[in-house]
């Protein structure tokens, strides 16, 4: 399977705990990205990187969340003691910058549910 | 007011019908315009790409975006059941790569 890869797919967690979500990437794309699906909505960006560097944050990306990707390579997305407003599926998504304006056609995984209870 | 407007349906059509689905946005900056088709607890799913105005085909499907109007359209030909999900509008500024606003998601029902 070439495509982006998530794990875990589902997660339950007791409210106040830490959970922490991994992204494998296309093996070809340097760009990497989160975003947040709840229930009957459209996703939401949270976070993007370029090679290691994190170049930009959403105001949805409180003090909890923080999201890493050492080596520029897989991704990981970490929520610090969770609430139960965390609950949603988290997807993570790359692209490469290709040819122009190409570089807006991401490609997602699967994502991975969090149920905070 | 979102900046993008899609209504959520549920819309329901019965097999080899031709599916219109459809949003709004408010901001003129848009250049890029995707749909996405997404099912029951996967992952979006790009099915169609386009820049700036203009129609583009691919199949059974095709994209239209009017500028002007602010308004972007999806149409599906000879619907199959195997295209119900839900299909989510997509848009991007120029150079702002891969930050992309979506629509709430338009669940589509497909009836044999």
């Amino acid at each position: 399977d070439t495509g982006v890869s998530q794990n875990p797919r589902h997660k339950i967690t007791k409210r106040g705990q830490n959970v922490t979500f991994r992204c494998d990437p296309i093996s070809e794309h340097n760009r990497l990205y989160w975003y947040r699906q709840t229930l009957g909505q459209g996703p939401e960006f949270l976070t993007y990187f370029q090679n290691e560097a994190q170049l930009e944050k959403s105001r949805l990306l409180s003090d909890r969340f923080s999201a890493e990707r050492p080596k520029g390579s897989f991704s990981t997305l970490e929520i610090q003691r969770t609430e139960q407003g965390d609950s949603a599926m988290y997807l993570c998504a790359s692209s490469s910058p290709g040819r122009q304006g190409t570089g807006n056609t991401i490609y997602f995984g699967e994502g991975s549910w969090l149920t905070v209870v | 007011q979102k900046e993008v407007e899609q209504d959520p349906g549920p819309l329901s059509v019965p097999e080899g019908a031709i599916v219109s689905l459809n949003c709004t946005y408010s901001n003129s900056a848009f250049q890029y315009f995707m749909w996405y088709r997404q099912y029951s607890r996967k992952g979006p799913e790009l099915l169609m790409y386009t820049y700036s105005s203009g129609n583009k085909e691919d199949g059974r499907f095709t994209a239209q975006v009017d500028k002007s109007s602010k308004y972007i359209s999806l149409f599906i030909r000879d619907s199959q059941p195997s295209d119900s999900a839900t299909y989510l509008c997509a848009m991007n500024r120029l150079g702002n790569t891969g930050k992309l606003i979506f629509g709430q998601g338009t669940t589509l029902q497909v009836k044999p």
